[in-house]
């Protein structure tokens, strides 16, 4: 059964540093890997998608890498801002039409 | 386009009622979805269909019933409420096109409380 993992579960950080939200899982199977933003009682937004072929993607202050052969992908932020603050969760899509979620990154960007 | 929208928003039920909680969408995806988002629990797959009139179970199905008579509808029926569903639903849709997959949109969510 695929697990994701994401550390750390809460990370504060001053207004305008670069970050790195990590996020592990188990089988390394999969068809893509999406990251999420989600705003307290909101739905979920999607930030990037990246396919099993691709290494990483791009957008704006954004940018999302993955290994598959290790398993991990990691989401940098540029430039934080505190707009940024929310929590972010990555899914990966294995065989069954399944998504599997890690349990999120919240993050907390202070002026 | 308005994406996928959820109603209702809100919802209390008390234990052994049922109801139907609504997810449409309009951008003509095959694949839709519900999950449910618990504290601690993260996101788990209560159902899911890959088009009209086809439906499968996901992780957590069971409490639940789902149909899918229309590309765009995707209800999900609470057939007997337990206090042990209230949670955050959320909707989701997707193209799906062979092997690879595109961006998964979630709708706005539909907090149940079962008293």
């Amino acid at each position: 059964k695929q697990e994701v993992t994401q550390i750390p579960a809460a990370l504060s950080v001053p207004e305008g540093e670069n970050l790195v939200l990590n996020c592990s899982f188990t089988d390394s199977a999969i068809y893509n890997l999406q990251w999420f933003r989600q705003d307290p009682g909101k739905g979920l937004t999607s930030l990037l998608l990246i396919q099993s072929s691709q290494r990483e993607q791009t957008s704006g202050r954004l940018n999302a890498s993955l290994d598959k052969s290790s398993g991990r992908s990691t989401l940098y932020i540029a430039a934080s801002q505190p707009g940024d603050s929310a929590t972010y969760l990555c899914a990966v899509h294995n065989a069954g039409n399944m998504l599997t979620f890690g349990g999120g990154t919240r993050l907390m960007v202070k002026p | 386009n308005a994406g996928v929208t959820q109603t209702p928003k809100f919802q209390v039920l008390k234990t052994g009622q049922s109801m139907t909680l609504q997810c449409a969408q309009d951008m003509n995806h095959e694949y839709m979805s519900w999950y449910r988002q618990d504290p601690g629990m993260g996101l788990r797959l209560i159902h899911y269909s890959v088009g009209a009139g086809i439906t499968d179970q996901g992780e957590v199905p069971n409490g639940y019933n789902v149909s899918r008579s229309t590309t765009e509808d995707f209800p999900l029926r609470l057939l007997s409420a337990a206090p042990s569903q209230t949670s955050v639903y959320f909707c989701a849709s997707r193209l799906t096109s062979g092997s690879l997959s595109y961006e998964q949109y979630f709708g706005p969510g539909t907090r149940l409380t079962v008293t």
